[in-house]
């Protein structure tokens, strides 16, 4: 699986955007990115996946640039509820045996 | 079910005793998957099942973990003679297939004294 890097902790307002980026410099050819949020005292819950370029859903965009060595999770107007950890993981989509890594904290703040 | 379930949600034991913890899948997934999750720490892969079937048991940390799934629906994970290293947050998740959207359980909190 590819080694990914991400900052252990973020701060943010409400109503901000936040952005959290992913560093996975020997990311395969076969592998997607997959982000997941764990809220406190919750599992994680899939957020967004992508393999190249920009996927957008109801809860976040997903911006991977051409060489695919890094990602950024977008998550727009942030609000108290969206303080979780989130994770980046790399790797074959149907590869059941994640690999979560320490995630990112993001703390939102009145 | 809505979602998963596990039983129970906390667990204190002394070391040495014998735990057995619960997971109840959504009803329809097919595969079943055990992780444990330290503090400060993303969940790490245990085992999982396909149905009864227990194809891959390569992330329990040793011969005192097991897990069964008898009739393809409820898991139970049991960790024999406890020890405090064991202390930590046990997940379980269910997917519709192997390899499809894993769905996590609220977790059993064990410590281990």
């Amino acid at each position: 699986l590819a080694k990914t890097t991400q900052p252990i902790s973020m701060d943010s307002y409400e109503g901000q955007e936040v952005n959290i980026t992913c560093s996975h410099n020997n990311i395969a050819t076969n592998d997607y990115i997959t982000w997941y949020q764990q809220f406190p005292s919750q599992g994680p819950r899939f957020i967004i996946q992508g393999y190249k370029t920009k996927v957008t859903n109801e809860v976040a965009s997903l911006f991977i640039p051409a060489d695919r060595k890094s990602s950024t999770l977008s998550l727009p107007r942030v609000s108290l509820s969206d303080t979780a950890v989130y994770y980046c993981l790399v790797g074959d989509p149907w590869d059941y045996k994640l690999s979560f890594g320490a995630g990112t904290t993001v703390t939102v703040r009145a | 079910g809505a979602g998963v379930s596990q039983s129970p949600r906390y667990k204190v034991t002394k070391r040495g005793q014998d735990v057995t913890l619960r997971c109840d899948p959504i009803s329809s997934h097919a595969t079943l998957y055990w992780y444990q999750q330290a503090l400060g720490q993303g969940p790490e892969f245990l085992t999982y099942f396909n149905y009864e079937a227990q194809p891959d048991k390569s992330g329990l940390p040793s011969d005192r973990f097991s897990a069964e799934r008898p009739e393809g629906s409820i898991s139970t994970l049991t960790i024999q003679r406890t020890e405090q290293r064991d202390s930590a947050m046990y997940r379980c998740a269910s997917s519709s297939f192997l390899g499809e959207t894993q769905y996590f359980g609220p977790g059993t909190r064990l410590l281990v004294l």
